[in-house]
């Protein structure tokens, strides 16, 4: 069974820096691209970026280039998404998702709450 | 990269068929048979319901079907249930992103 398992909701103030993590499992891990999604409290998705575990190949929206980092462990089959100054406008949460070749998003993470306050 | 245009909410009564359009320009959805559909129950993570315009993954019940003329995608949810409501978004291939996503639609059944 595909299975994306996501680390837990966090709460940070403005100017900390964060990693939120994404295990894969029940498929070749290194084969499939991960992407991450956004959900701002009430808002619609918006993809960010995705990364291939394989070689660790990242493509960033435009609209997220320079605010975050992508990355993966393919030895622990995990990806992660991080910033390195948090915004209250960062608060939302957070999905990572596997990426087919036919480009759509066929197994979900069950999302990571990201707050950001002072 | 403007979002897909969907309408904010529909409704309809049980039994009941419902259409979502999704309306993007020829570098998104008219220009690719890459369009997909994803569910959103309220504090749930979405779910793949449509993928490549009309087709279904396994244990998607085929209550539900995609369907493509020009730049307009649309999902029809027919035989409405209680269940169905939630969250409706779209999501298409564009040659310059490589995804957008539409602003979604919020479907109630009465």
């Amino acid at each position: 069974e595909v299975q994306l398992v996501q680390s837990g909701a966090e709460v940070k103030k403005p100017g900390e820096s964060l990693k939120i993590s994404c295990k894969g499992s029940g498929y070749s891990f290194t084969s499939y691209w991960i992407g991450w999604v956004r959900q701002m409290p009430g808002k619609g998705l918006e993809w960010m970026g995705i990364i291939y575990p394989g070689d660790s190949d990242t493509r960033y929206s435009p609209s997220f280039q320079g605010q975050v980092t992508i990355s993966a462990d393919k030895s622990i089959s995990t990806a992660y998404l991080q910033w390195s100054s948090l915004k209250a406008s960062d608060t939302a949460m957070y999905y990572c998702a596997r990426v087919t070749l036919q480009y759509y998003f066929d197994y979900w993470g069950q999302g990571t709450l990201v707050t950001v306050s002072s | 990269q403007s979002a897909l245009t969907q309408p904010a909410s529909v409704s309809g009564s049980p039994g009941q068929s419902i259409t979502i359009s999704c309306t993007g320009t020829s570098s998104d959805v008219g220009g690719y048979n890459y369009v997909s559909w994803y569910q959103q129950h309220p504090g749930k993570a979405p779910k793949l319901m449509i993928y490549d315009v009309s087709k279904r993954p396994s244990g998607v019940s085929n209550r539900f079907s995609g369907s493509k003329s020009g730049n307009t995608a649309s999902l029809t949810i027919s035989g409405l249930q209680a269940e169905d409501e939630a969250d409706y978004y779209c999501s298409s291939y564009t040659s310059s992103s490589p995804w957008v996503f539409g602003g979604g639609t919020k479907l109630t059944v009465l």
